[in-house]
């Protein structure tokens, strides 16, 4: 079965850093999503992953590693509209992705 | 600018009524996905399809229906609302075969049954 995890809640301050990060155990791997969701909005993707490393866009980063079913998203700079719940996916197979329950962040100024 | 259309934001049903959500979109997606987001659980798949007519059922599909008659609309069918069907629904699309940018959500539509 497949099984995602990551903390429940962070907070962290206005310009700061803050490191979110996934484990997950799953049956198979075709890659690994990042997404930020707004209270009351949709999801939209944020990162995709699908080798070992570290992929940077600008303030966000995302970082895998498959060996340790492992990821984390690093935000930068942090700013107020960040303050949002961002959720790690990934994809077993060729389609679906499996979500975990989403880690809401906290920007306090 | 590429969609996923949700037909409502919000609705209230009546237990025992037989619910439509509504989603198109418009990218010529293959496949099509139905969630269900409640607090602490996170998404959860009710029902798939990967083609016009096909379907698939997902981790949670009792009490619900799914209809796919053309490649852009997918729809949800709760056949018998309950008040444990109370949730945010979200429709979301992507490519055959995934690529790197997983699925395009819709707006969603926050369901009351009273």
């Amino acid at each position: 079965g497949q099984n995602i995890d990551q903390p429940t809640e962070m907070t962290a301050t206005e310009g700061a850093i803050v490191q979110i990060n996934c484990t997950y155990q799953t049956s198979g791997f075709n890659g690994l999503f990042w997404y930020q969701q707004h209270a009351g909005e949709a999801p939209t993707f944020l990162s995709y992953n699908v080798l070992d490393g570290l992929e940077e866009k600008g303030r966000f980063s995302s970082f895998l590693s498959r060996s340790k079913g492992y990821s984390y998203l690093l935000l930068k700079e942090l700013q107020m509209k960040d303050s949002a719940s961002y959720l790690c996916a990934e994809r077993p197979g060729a389609n679906n992705l499996f979500f975990g329950t989403g880690t809401r962040l906290t920007v306090i100024p | 600018d590429v969609k996923v259309t949700q037909s409502s934001r919000y609705l209230v049903k009546r237990t025992g009524e037989k619910v439509f959500l509504e989603c198109v979109q418009d990218m010529d997606h293959e496949n099509m996905f139905w969630y269900r987001q409640d607090p602490g659980l996170g998404l959860r798949l009710i029902y798939f399809s990967y083609d016009v007519k096909m379907k698939e059922k997902g981790d949670i599909p009792e009490g619900y229906s799914v209809s796919r008659e053309k490649k852009e609309r997918f729809s949800l069918i709760l056949e018998s609302a309950s008040t444990n069907q109370t949730s945010m629904y979200l429709c979301a699309s992507s490519l055959a075969a995934g690529g790197a940018y997983g699925y395009t959500f819709g707006s969603g539509t926050r369901l009351t049954v009273v």
